[in-house]
C-alpha cells in the first residue's frame, strides 16, 4: 500500500539548535515533493518545493533534501527560534494532479 | 493576487442532516482545486480533486461528493452526515498547466462537527 511517514509525531528542541525532520514514502513515484507549514486551525503555507532530479533546496533557514533512491526527504531549520514551533507537513505531487501529505511532525522549539 | 474563500469556519451538524461547504478562488482562471479533510492531529486525506467545470476526480469512496459549477467554485457536499465525517476540512487551489509552479494554496478551513 501507499504510505507517506513522518519521522515521529512530536519533536522538541532547544532554541538555536537545528531541527532535522523525516518523511519516508513508499509505492509513490514522486515527480516532486513540498513542504508545508501549518499552525493551529489553520490551512498548511507552502515552504519549499524540491524535484525528483535536485538533491538540495535552501531558503533562509530552510534545507530540503530528497534522496529517491531511498525514498526520503529530510527538512532542516537552522538557528531555531520559538516561532518556528508548529506542525511541518510534506507532501508528495506525482504527474498527474495530485498531491498526498504525510501523517505531519509537530515541532516546539524550546527557549 | 489570489485569494481563496472558503466558508462557514464552524459547523456544528446532526448525524443525517446535509451538508454544503463552499470556497470560491479569485484572481486567477482555470486553477485545479481540491478537498482535503484533517483527523485530529492526523495529516491530510485527499477527498476530490477537479481540473476543470464539471471534472471531479474522487479519491475515497464515501457519502461525500463534490461539484464545481464555475471555474473558481468547488463546493463538498453531503446528503446524510455521518459522525465519522467530523473533521478540518480544507479546500485549496494550485496553477493549471503552465500556470506557475506546483504548489497548494489553502483557505483557512471548516472546523465540522457531526453530533
Amino acid at each position: 500500500s501507499q504510505k507517506i511517514e513522518q519521522n515521529s509525531e512530536a519533536l522538541n528542541i532547544q532554541e538555536g539548535k537545528t531541527a532535522t525532520l523525516t518523511c519516508n514514502y513508499t509505492n509513490y513515484s514522486p515527480a516532486y515533493l513540498q513542504w508545508y507549514r501549518q499552525d493551529p486551525g489553520r490551512g498548511p503555507v507552502f515552504l519549499l518545493l524540491i524535484r525528483e532530479n535536485e538533491k538540495e533546496k535552501r531558503k533562509e533557514r530552510l534545507k530540503v533534501t530528497f534522496d529517491t533512491t531511498l525514498k526520503q526527504s529530510l527538512f532542516h531549520i537552522t538557528a531555531s527560534q520559538p516561532a518556528d514551533s508548529a506542525t511541518y507537513l510534506c507532501a508528495l505531487g506525482e504527474t498527474g494532479n495530485q498531491f498526498y501529505f504525510g501523517t505531519g511532525t509537530s515541532l516546539t522549539v524550546i527557549p | 493576487s489570489q485569494t481563496i474563500h472558503q466558508w462557514p469556519a464552524t459547523l456544528v451538524q446532526p448525524v443525517g442532516s446535509p451538508l454544503s461547504l463552499e470556497c470560491t478562488v479569485e484572481g486567477t482562471s482555470n486553477p485545479n482545486l481540491y478537498w482535503y479533510r484533517q483527523a485530529a492531529g492526523r495529516g491530510l486525506q485527499l477527498l476530490f480533486y477537479s481540473v476543470g467545470i464539471g471534472q471531479i476526480s474522487s479519491e475515497v469512496p464515501q457519502n461525500l461528493s463534490a461539484s464545481r459549477p464555475q471555474d473558481r467554485q468547488f463546493i463538498l457536499s453531503s446528503k446524510k452526515l455521518l459522525l465519522s465525517d467530523s473533521g478540518f476540512y480544507l479546500c485549496a487551489w494550485s496553477p493549471g498547466p503552465g500556470q506557475g509552479p506546483e504548489k497548494l494554496f489553502f483557505g483557512s478551513g471548516t472546523q465540522l462537527s457531526v453530533l
